[in-house]
This record gives C-alpha cells, structure tokens and sequence, in this order.
C-alpha cells in the first residue's frame, strides 16, 4: 500500500522569500509522485510530475521538486514566494502498474505574507 | 483544448435522496476518475472507469456508483444520501490513467441537508 505524508499543514512565508513544501513516500516499489496546487472553489491542477526520469523535476509558475529514493522525499521548492502562489497544495503518489490511482496527501496550506 | 467540465457546480439535497453529477474529459481522454474531498478525510479516491468499463475502485459502499459512456463522459450516482456525504466531488481526466497526468475539473460542491 502507498502513502504520503505531508509535514506541515500551514506553512508562511514572505513575499520573495523560499518556499519549500516537505513530502515524503511510502511505497514498496519506486511510484510516481506529483504535485497538484488547490485554488479556492478551483479543482486541482498538476504543478509538476516525477515518473522516473530526471530527479530534479522542473514544473510550473517556478517551481520544483527532487526525487530522493534514500529519504523518501518530494519537497516541492520555489525560490522566491509571490502572493498569487497562496493556496492548498497536495503531494501525491500512484502506482506505475496495476491500481493507478492517486493517493493524496492531506495537503499544505501556504500562506505568503506581504 | 476545452478543459474537464463538471456540472452542476452546486448541489443541495436532503437526506435520503439521490444525486447524479457528470463529468465530460478532455476530448481523447478515455480515463475518467472520480475523487471525493471532505476536510476530514481529504482526498480519497472513488472509482475509475476507462473505456466505459470500471477499471479500479476505492473503499467506499455501494451506494455510491458511476459509468462511463462511449463518448467518456461519466456519471457518478450516490444513493441514499447521508449528511456524510457532503463534500467536494472532483473528475479526473486522463488519456491512459490517472498515474500518468490527470486533469482535473473544478469539481461539484454537494451538501447533504
């Protein structure tokens, strides 16, 4: 069975200053993970993706993500915060074969302060 | 590229009744999935239907079903609705399945009465 856990569920930051995001996995078999980004009253939409290629994931609005097998990790990081990247955002994990489902993380609230 | 629509965006209903929701995927996309949010459980995986047939399902009880029709537009079914149910149903869509890249539509607000 997959799992994730998501450390902090706010996190604030200032305006300009890094953002990292911590996830870590579990899973018996290397998964894929992404990173999906909530808007109030919006759905989800896919921030960036790790499928087994390149460890450093490089996504959208500037963020990015690192594959650790050793740690079981997947912060998510932005160099530097902008107000409009205050919203939810959810680590999750799928299976490459069989039951393809996402199992999501219990999400991160990030704040970003003038 | 018309993204995954979801209708209605609200619902209210009471207690005991039943409600459908639709979903239409992005044209192409022959994998639809259905996930429900609440703030306490946050996000659980309901069911995926690919190629109009149910390829994986989540743990929840069988009042709750869905199907795919041949043009991948998908419904989901609750019956007997229960204040528990209230919640934030979201589609998903993808090309071959949900582990690849899904999209997802701006989900239906349900609340149980």
């Amino acid at each position: 069975a997959q799992s994730v856990t998501q450390l902090g569920s706010h996190v604030s930051v200032s305006e300009g200053a890094l953002v990292l995001l911590r996830c870590n996995y579990s899973s018996s078999v290397p998964p894929y993970l992404f990173w999906y980004v909530q808007y109030p009253n919006q759905g989800l939409q896919l921030l960036l993706k790790y499928t087994s290629a390149a460890t450093l994931v490089k996504g959208i609005n500037g963020f990015e993500a690192e594959f650790k097998k050793s740690e079981t990790s997947f912060h998510l990081t932005k160099p530097s915060a902008h107000m409009s990247d205050a919203a939810e955002y959810f680590c999750a994990v799928s299976a490459k074969t069989g039951r393809r489902a996402l199992t999501f993380g219990s999400g991160t609230r990030l704040q970003v302060q003038p | 590229k018309a993204g995954v629509t979801q209708t209605p965006r609200y619902l209210i209903k009471t207690r005991g009744q039943q409600v459908t929701l639709s979903c239409s995927p992005i044209s192409g996309h022959r994998s639809v999935s259905w996930y429900q949010q609440t703030p306490g459980q946050g996000l659980q995986f309901l069911f995926e239907y690919f190629s109009e047939t149910q390829r994986n399902k989540g743990n929840f009880p069988g009042r709750f079903s869905g199907r795919q029709f041949s043009n991948s537009r998908s419904e989901m079914n609750v019956s007997t609705l229960e204040l528990g149910d209230s919640a934030l149903y979201l589609c998903a869509s993808s090309l071959e399945g949900t582990n690849t890249e899904a999209f997802f539509g701006q989900g239906t607000r349900l609340t149980v009465v």
